[in-house]
């Protein structure tokens, strides 16, 4: 596999469910992070991790919570989630976090939540 | 803290037409400027990108003009294919804003053969 991959790329889960999204990046990046893409909205960023370590909370709502065990791997812990967060949940990663290096974007994952 | 706008919203162009996609932006330290393309079923990839020292930086049939004086920055491009039809992203980001990415709304792009 190369570049970033997300699982699943389909996530269909009740308010009362919890579910975790994960995402994986080949590329020998030190930067990973989460996105949330609405329909007519801005890509708004969630979570940054640099060298595994979170340095950006975007005011993002407790049910979401991220984990990044290594600089390769990063997830996204999802409990009583709320139907307006139903979206494209896209995972990115870069060298540096913090200069301006290319965002290689994943796929993303959809989520409903019923 | 940083604000970017995107125009327009749809776009409809025949295949060999030029389309021009726009962008403001309000926090005049934004140094960097990349424009990101994203296609069904796929995240954004980024085609072309250009920083504050530069007023314009073309890529085969893409090119993207800077104003700093007036704080907006656009995308070109020549000869548009089918291919090319797709989801459009400007972004905005500065230094001292820790290099965060601000993106504008998208422009869905639609090239009819």
């Amino acid at each position: 596999e190369t570049g970033v991959t997300q699982t699943p790329r389909h996530l269909v889960m009740g308010m009362t469910n919890k579910k975790s999204l994960k995402c994986e990046q080949h590329l020998g990046h030190n930067a990973m992070y989460w996105y949330k893409q609405s329909a007519k909205k801005p890509l708004e960023l969630m979570f940054v991790y640099s060298l595994e370590e979170r340095v950006e909370n975007n005011s993002v709502p407790s049910r979401f919570s991220p984990e990044c065990p290594n600089s390769s791997h990063l997830f996204l812990h999802l409990h009583t989630l709320q139907p307006e967060d139903s979206a494209l949940y896209l995972c990115a990663s870069s060298q540096d976090a913090r200069s301006h290096y290319e965002q290689y974007f994943g796929p993303g994952t959809r989520l409903t939540v019923t | 803290g940083e604000n970017v706008e995107q125009h327009p919203s749809t776009l409809s162009v025949q295949e060999g037409d030029s389309a021009v996609i726009k962008c403001t932006y309000s926090d005049s330290a934004s140094n960097y400027f990349p424009w990101y393309k994203q296609e069904l079923g796929k995240g954004p990839q980024l085609i072309i990108d250009i920083r504050s020292n530069v007023g314009e930086k073309k890529d085969q049939r893409i090119a993207v003009t800077l104003n700093k004086t007036a704080k907006h920055f656009s995308l070109h491009i020549t000869e548009t294919q089918p291919e090319d039809s797709a989801v459009y992203f400007c972004a905005a980001s500065s230094y001292n804003q820790g290099g965060k990415l601000i993106f504008g709304q998208g422009t869905e792009l639609s090239v009819k053969p």
